[in-house]
């Protein structure tokens, strides 16, 4: 079936690292989003990329930082210079332009500590 | 993108229809209206979306007013499971796929 993966679930570090977290989609989606959300609040969008090897900052970019080598791969890392962490990360893939929806992986849980 | 305006909180009765209402008074007229929903702790569900006519789906129907100022989204026999925030999100067609997410509606379904 075609989806889209987030990994891990959950996930724990501790204050000042980096931390990556992945999302892998084998819809052959050309764009790809991350989005951020916090306890009872909606989502705010990070970074998208439309296609391979480009991507453009969202809202909230500072202390984030991306890549997009392949179709199907679209990683967020969260670097040290991100000052609150602590959140619900999804990303969501979809086709370009149209009237095309999102696709949503089932989102990782980072606690920085 | 338009804005759009939902009341924050519903109730509704197991095996009733629930009626999530939505406003989008500034949209312009080649914006869709989409509507998604977000169960606890998951990611957001795309649930239906439209441009001027009605559509239904085997989730949901979406009635769009004639001015297309306002719209409802309506789940027929609302369960347990469809217990959830609703999001409704207008967007302009190949505009960038972008898609902004408010506040939204949580509904609760009650036995």
């Amino acid at each position: 079936d075609g989806g889209i993966t987030q990994s891990p679930k959950y996930l724990f570090r501790k204050e000042g690292q980096n931390v990556t977290l992945s999302c892998e989609q084998n819809l052959n989606h050309d764009a790809m989003y991350w989005y951020r959300q916090d306890p009872g609040q909606g989502l705010r969008l990070i970074y998208y990329s439309q296609i391979v090897n480009d991507f453009q900052k969202g809202d909230i970019a500072e202390g984030y930082s991306v890549s997009r080598e392949k179709k199907e791969s679209f990683p967020l890392t969260v670097t040290s210079a991100q000052k609150n962490p602590t959140a619900f990360y999804l990303c969501a893939s979809s086709q370009r332009g149209g009237s095309a929806g999102y696709t949503f992986g089932s989102g990782t849980r980072l606690t920085v500590v | 993108d338009a804005k759009t305006t939902q009341p924050p909180s519903m109730d509704c009765a197991e095996g009733r229809a629930a009626n999530l209402p939505c406003n989008h008074s500034t949209i312009s007229g080649n914006e869709y209206v989409y509507w998604y929903r977000q169960i606890h702790s998951q990611g957001p569900q795309y649930i239906i979306h439209g441009l001027k006519n009605n559509e239904t789906n085997e989730m949901a129907s979406l009635i769009i007013t004639e001015d297309r100022k306002s719209s409802t989204l309506i789940l027929p026999h609302a369960t347990l499971r469809d217990t959830a925030v609703y999001y409704c999100i207008v967007r302009e067609e190949n505009a960038g796929n972008m898609l902004t997410f408010g506040g939204g509606t949580r509904l609760m379904v009650k036995p």
